[in-house]
């Protein structure tokens, strides 16, 4: 199936620093890719949608000068957590959208960042 | 708005019992309906999934069927193994709409 890895796998930080997380389709382009934030023992919550060549879109709630989202290339997104503080510190997934012609539509999801701010 | 509620864990089996998660939902819309594993350190994996009602998915000996009437999509499998040991999350997209709402996720442990 489908591939996507995001790096790092874990970064630790110090309170204000900024961090970049990146999320690569490695065997299909992605126009679109989702951004979620998954809290211990709860779900993933969606944070904003990544278009490729656009503005992503932020979910209600979400700061987009705090979560800058880029996605320069079908096969690359980042997200930016700006000036983190230790309430920042999660689990961030992204996905992408595989909408190959005659494929299945389906989100593949990479295997998640562990931010842990200091 | 969409949400999905699936049974809250943790499970914890011996081999080779029969497994079932439930999970029901809302939806505004007609929804696609799935279930998610993530193994230990990994990423979510596509389980299986439903597109429309009495629609069966199937994979790996897990299945689960899009019951309309009861709004829910509860997964089954009749003999696990230590290897299903992972969490299963239920989710739901409404077709015009490509967000995925998920469940609060079931962490199943299988003892050997």
């Amino acid at each position: 199936g489908a591939v996507v890895s995001q790096h790092p796998s874990r970064v630790i930080c110090k309170s204000g620093t900024s961090v970049k997380i990146e999320c690569r389709s490695l065997d299909f382009q992605a126009t679109t890719m989702f951004w979620y934030r998954q809290f211990p023992k709860q779900s993933l919550m969606l944070m904003a949608t990544s278009n490729e060549g656009s503005k992503a879109t932020y979910e209600q709630g979400v700061e987009k000068d705090k979560f800058l989202i880029n996605h320069a290339s079908l096969t690359l997104s980042t997200l930016t957590v700006t000036s983190a503080h230790p309430e920042d510190s999660s689990f961030y997934i992204c996905s992408a959208r595989d909408m190959t012609v005659g494929g299945t539509d389906t989100q593949y999801f990479g295997p998640g960042t562990r931010l842990t701010v200091l | 708005g969409n949400s999905v509620t699936q049974m809250e864990g943790p499970v914890t089996l011996s081999e080779e019992a029969f497994l079932t998660i439930n999970c029901t939902y809302t939806a505004t819309g007609y929804p696609s309906l799935f279930w998610y594993v993530q193994y230990p350190g990994e990423g979510l994996q596509l389980l299986l999934k439903a597109t429309k009602a009495d629609d069966k998915g199937s994979n790996k000996g897990f299945e689960a069927t899009y019951r309309k009437e009861t709004t829910s999509f509860h997964l089954e499998k009749g003999s696990v193994q230590v290897s299903d040991s992972a969490v299963y999350f239920c989710a739901l997209r409404v077709s015009n709409d490509y967000k995925l709402s998920f469940g609060a996720g079931t962490t199943v442990t299988v003892r050997a």
